[in-house]
Order: C-alpha cells, then structure tokens, then sequence
C-alpha cells in the first residue's frame, strides 16, 4: 500500500457525461500528479500540483481539468467524455515539487478504471 | 525531449533462473531513473531509482539495477526469479533539471513459468 488513495476505484458512464476523479496524497506529500494508462498511448502524464498550485502540464486535453485543495487532496475532472477516453487513471505523490531540485521518488495510488460507453 | 525504451513487451524466465528486463534511455543530462511494478487490478509500485553515486542500485524484493552511462541503459535484474515476480515492469526517466514529470517506456510483462 502507497498510501495514496484514489476514488471511485471504477467509473462507467455515457459519452458526453462529466465525471470527477479524486486523490488524497501521502501524509506529508506536497505534490500530486495525474497520469492516464490507455491501451494505445502507454502511460502518459497529465498533469501535476505543488501545494494548491499548478506546476506542470504535460498531454493533458482542454475537456480536462483538475485542481488542488488546501488540504491537498485532488481533483480530475473530465468532461465532454468521449469513448477515447476510457483508460486507467493514476494519481501519485511525492514530498516536494520544486523543479529540478527533487530526487523524490513518485508514488502511485490504485487508479480509477474509466469505461465510457 | 526524453524517452524510454523497453524492447521486449514480454520476458520469459523459469522459476530459479536469473531475469533481465531490459531499458535504454534518452535525455538531456544526467538522468533520474526508475523502475515500477504493475500486478494486475493495481498501481505502481515502486521498486528502484539511480539518481547519482554506484551504477548498482539495489530495490525492493530482491531486484537491482544497472546504470550504464555510455549505453545509456537502466537494465532491471534478479539473481533467481520466483512465479509471484510475474507482472507489467516498467522503466521510466526524468531529467534531473526542469519538471518532475515521469516519462514511461511502454512495459515489459515478465513471466516466471514453475
């Protein structure tokens, strides 16, 4: 067990539904990133905050979007949802988040399994 | 840009025999590299990183990995795989400069057969 927590553990909706992703952090950790593991694009990062605050985007769409609350916990969400974008969504933490200055290492939740039909 | 490589999407060993699974990587300066595990229906878990210091680096469960700067190689090993090391391994890099984010190669699934 990582300690990262993901909820719902499974998702399935309809296209054209919204639907919102949630992650608590490790105690401790700062930083939260979202990552998406579909069949066709491997393991691709979404998206990453340091402490309330929006650090890196990486292959994330515009129909998606996400945030950080003050007590760290995360937010995906993902809207306009079309049959592409069922996949394995992954949350994971690290302690800080500071660019280049971090030798932390990432660590992932279960994932949220998202069938859209 | 960086990137991973995993040339085998599956590695067959026998129980007992050593394993190796392959990673090559590509990356403006000196790399950050690490090693995950996916069991079916889980996440991942992490088992390694070489961030500077021994080109050996030693994990979780027994696995270790080689750095090897001039091959530009991060290959994971075990002396004597069991059938519960059966799984998706994947190899992934940051720079060590810039943004954390991880870039994952595409997986190897080992099989360890009894």
């Amino acid at each position: 067990d990582s300690g990262v927590t993901q909820t719902p553990k499974h998702l399935i909706t309809a296209t054209g539904q919204r639907v919102t992703l949630r992650c608590s952090p490790r105690s401790g950790d700062l930083s939260v990133y979202w990552y998406q593991q579909s069949l066709d694009q491997g393991l691709q990062f979404l998206i990453q905050y340091y402490n309330g605050e929006e650090r890196a985007k990486g292959n994330i769409l515009e129909r998606f979007s996400a945030q950080q609350f003050p007590d760290l916990h995360s937010e995906l969400n993902l809207s306009s949802l079309e049959l592409g974008d069922s996949a394995l969504y992954f949350c994971a933490s690290s302690v800080g988040g500071l660019a280049g200055a971090s030798t932390d290492t990432q660590y992932f939740g279960p994932g949220t399994r998202l069938t859209v039909l | 840009a960086q990137s991973v490589a995993q040339p085998e999407d599956q590695v067959n060993v026998a129980e007992g025999n050593p394993l190796t699974v392959k990673c090559t990587y590509s990356v403006s300066g000196n790399p950050y590299l690490f090693w995950y595990v996916q069991y079916p229906n889980r996440g991942l878990q992490f088992l390694l990183k070489y961030i500077t210091g021994d080109n050996l680096v030693k994990g979780s469960y027994g696995f270790e990995a080689e750095f090897n700067k001039s091959q530009t190689s991060f290959h994971l090993k075990k002396p004597s795989a069991l059938v519960s090391d059966s799984a998706l391994y994947f190899c992934a890099v940051r720079q060590n400069t810039g943004f954390q984010k991880l870039v994952f190669g595409t997986g190897t699934r080992l099989l360890v057969s009894p």
